[in-house]
């Protein structure tokens, strides 16, 4: 099965720029989606496709891809945005599962 | 509004058998296709298995294929998930999830999860 490989631990300073990223080979063939998990919350998926945000996610955030790395991109960072962030796509091998990143947990200083 | 309620959670022993189930609302739960997502405690998300809006295709993860049964029931907007010979690693908060239409692995709504524990 394929994997995705996320940093365990980013931090950032209010206000800044930080970027989460995540690499797998699936990621060649596959856009990433980006969940945003608070503690003892459910996820929330922020950014899916190529850039896409859902309704009610701010514009700070944004995704991008190169290769076999996907990107979320938090420009000018907020204390609410200190959460654990997961990426996911599809297994390359083509058995149509499902493989998560490990998750990041971002702290904003 | 969109909502997904998962019950059935609870302390089973080593070996058990536990249904979950998952009530979705506010959409048109036939058209879309649902999943399970588990995490256990401190860990990450780890994807379970996944069902087509009209139950043709269903997937499942390695670590549960040949013990967890996936299914769903269109009239009662019910997603289903009968876990058995149940294992202290199967120990986590389970969460249905639905795909973002047009999408294989966008979950775009997640239900608040219920925990299931796995112990002697």
């Amino acid at each position: 099965s394929s994997e995705l490989t996320q940093d365990p631990a980013v931090s950032v300073a209010l206000g800044q720029t930080v970027r989460i990223t995540c690499q797998g080979d699936s990621l060649r063939s596959y856009y990433a989606s980006w969940y945003q998990q608070k503690p003892g919350q459910a996820p929330v998926l922020v950014i899916y496709g190529k850039n896409n945000r859902p309704s009610g996610i701010p514009d700070r955030f944004s995704g991008s891809s190169s290769g076999n790395t996907a990107s979320l991109t938090i420009t000018g960072a907020q204390a609410e945005d200190e959460a654990d962030y997961y990426c996911n796509s599809r297994d390359s091998s083509g058995n149509h599962h499902v493989v998560f990143g490990g998750g990041t947990k971002l702290t904003v200083l | 509004e969109v909502q997904l309620v998962e019950s059935g959670g609870g302390l089973v022993k080593p070996g058990g058998s536990l249904r979950l189930s998952c009530a979705a609302s506010g959409f048109t739960f036939s058209s879309y296709s649902m999943n399970w997502v588990r995490q256990a405690p401190g860990k990450g998300l780890e994807w379970v298995s996944s069902i087509s809006s009209s139950s043709s295709y269903i997937y499942y993860a390695d670590s549960v294929k040949g013990r967890f049964t996936i299914s769903r029931d269109n009239a009662k907007n019910s997603l289903y998930l009968q876990m058995n010979s149940l294992r202290a690693e199967d120990t986590a908060v389970y969460y249905c999830a639905r795909i973002l239409s047009g999408a294989t692995t966008t979950f775009d709504y997640w239900g608040q999860g219920t925990l299931v524990t796995v112990s002697s």
